[in-house]
């Protein structure tokens, strides 16, 4: 596609209910962000996924946190036992590289909101 | 990772020139200074990136001085519509590694 692609746009789901957020990035972008950004906050890092090396997941709040990805395609995130603390907007970034230099210009996603009540 | 400080939040008038300025005092050699701007409801979007010196694109500057441990990205004439988060991240130009968000600077436009 054109730019990165999220999907559900909009999640509410009830606490204690697993979710999973899709992301398809652009074709041929090699590196795959997730983040998470609560209300009026700053983007907190999750994983990362670089190629078929394997992914960065300091980020990670919880073990209740998992995400995966195919290849250098689509990529999803699943959040188990949800807290309404996991409420948020995830966000989806993908990049040619590994997100440094001139080549490595993150494109970012809509963004996930996830609403747990 | 060199960690970023930037301030919380800045107001300015349509027209005026706004210059938001980072400080990366441990920034290393092959560190590169990238700067994004988010809209509400949107997810950040690349604005200008360098290394030393001067950068400019048709949106923005990057000043960076020789000890290279600040960056102030420059505005021209600002409109209502610049109204967003700016974002000042350093990251190594090098194999995999995560890329890392501060805060991030809060900037309001008015009339």
């Amino acid at each position: 596609g054109a730019g990165v692609s999220q999907s559900p746009s909009n999640k509410v789901t009830e606490k204690g209910k697993d979710v999973e957020l899709r992301c398809d990035p652009i074709s041929g972008h090699t590196a795959l962000y997730w983040y998470r950004q609560r209300l009026g906050q700053g983007l907190e890092f999750l994983i990362y996924f670089q190629g078929n090396s394997a992914p960065d997941k300091s980020g990670l709040p919880s073990d209740r946190f998992s995400a995966e990805r195919t290849g250098e395609s689509v990529s999803t995130l699943t959040i188990q036992r949800t807290q309404q603390e996991d409420s948020a907007v995830y966000l989806c970034a993908s990049s040619l590289a590994g997100g440094q230099g001139a080549a490595g210009e993150l494109f970012f996603g809509e963004g996930s909101r996830l609403t747990v009540l | 990772l060199a960690k970023t400080t930037q301030p919380i939040s800045m107001d300015s008038y349509e027209g005026q020139e706004v210059n938001i300025t980072c400080s990366h005092n441990n920034i290393a050699t092959n560190d590169y200074i990238t700067w994004y701007q988010q809209f509400p409801s949107q997810g950040p979007r690349f604005i200008i990136q360098g290394y030393k010196t001067k950068v400019t694109n048709e949106v923005a500057s990057l000043f960076i001085p020789a000890d290279r441990k600040s960056s102030t990205l420059s505005l021209p004439r600002v409109s209502l519509s610049d109204t967003a988060v700016y974002y000042c991240l350093v990251a190594a130009y090098s194999s995999a590694s995560k890329i890392i968000f501060g805060s991030g600077t809060r900037l309001s436009i008015r009339p």
